[in-house]
């Protein structure tokens, strides 16, 4: 089964407009929550990423927001800009010694 | 020069051909993986192997081995190629009890 469900799978915004993209996760032994960027012909990488013991985390125009109670995660972008357009990955990890969980992506357009 | 390689970069094969992927770093990391990804399923894990001597299946390693020839090296093999692994191909790396995983560019693989 799906571990890490990421809704949507596609999102248009206009530039400076604010995209929301989410993540909810089942399993509580989840303990850190990342976030890839991927690039059209590039491989992911790490964006920005959290713990369950905070419930935001900024860096730059980045946001995540976490909701331990309601095991959803979710990434802002403020004022998003054309070269925000990416594929974005939320991902989960068990604590110890184990591989990320990805979610399915979800590919923003930010249009000028 | 890149942290991680992969080559080849493209390939199309013939159905029921063998194919090696190889994968390279320069991370001195211990933890090296393989994914896969399709458009709309995301980044699905094939192999992972944390040191020289450790080989884990992922979530879809059927029709897929691994060869671990060194720190710095992965190899994943499709022993007889079919067309649904047509694919993106990523190899990864991470350092041990760290969170953060480092891609390489991706093989795109086309088997006709």
């Amino acid at each position: 089964q799906q571990q890490v469900k990421q809704s949507p799978q596609s999102l248009i915004v206009q530039k400076g407009g604010i995209p929301i993209i989410n993540c909810a996760y089942e399993n509580t032994a989840f303990d850190y929550f990342p976030w890839y960027q991927q690039f059209p012909g590039k491989g992911p990488a790490l964006l920005i990423a959290i713990r369950p013991d905070v419930s935001e985390k900024k860096e730059g125009r980045f946001t995540i927001s976490f909701n331990k109670s309601a095991k959803q995660f979710s990434l802002h972008i403020m004022d998003s800009q054309p070269g925000d357009s990416a594929t974005y990955f939320c991902a989960a990890r068990y604590s110890g010694n184990t591989p990320l969980v990805f979610g399915k992506g979800t590919r923003l357009s930010v249009i000028a | 020069d890149a942290d991680v390689t992969q080559t080849p970069r493209n390939r199309i094969t013939k159905t029921g051909k063998r194919i090696m992927l190889e994968c390279s770093q320069t991370k001195g990391h211990d933890r090296m993986y393989w994914y896969r990804q399709d458009p709309g399923l995301g980044l699905r894990l094939i192999y992972y192997s944390f040191d020289v001597k450790d080989i884990n299946k992922g979530e879809i390693s059927d029709g897929y081995s691994v060869s671990r020839q060194a720190q710095a090296k992965f190899s994943l093999s499709l022993e007889s190629a079919i067309p649904n692994q047509t694919a993106l191909y990523f190899c990864a790396t991470s350092a041990p009890f760290t969170n953060t995983q480092y891609f390489g560019p991706g093989t795109r693989l086309t088997v006709l």
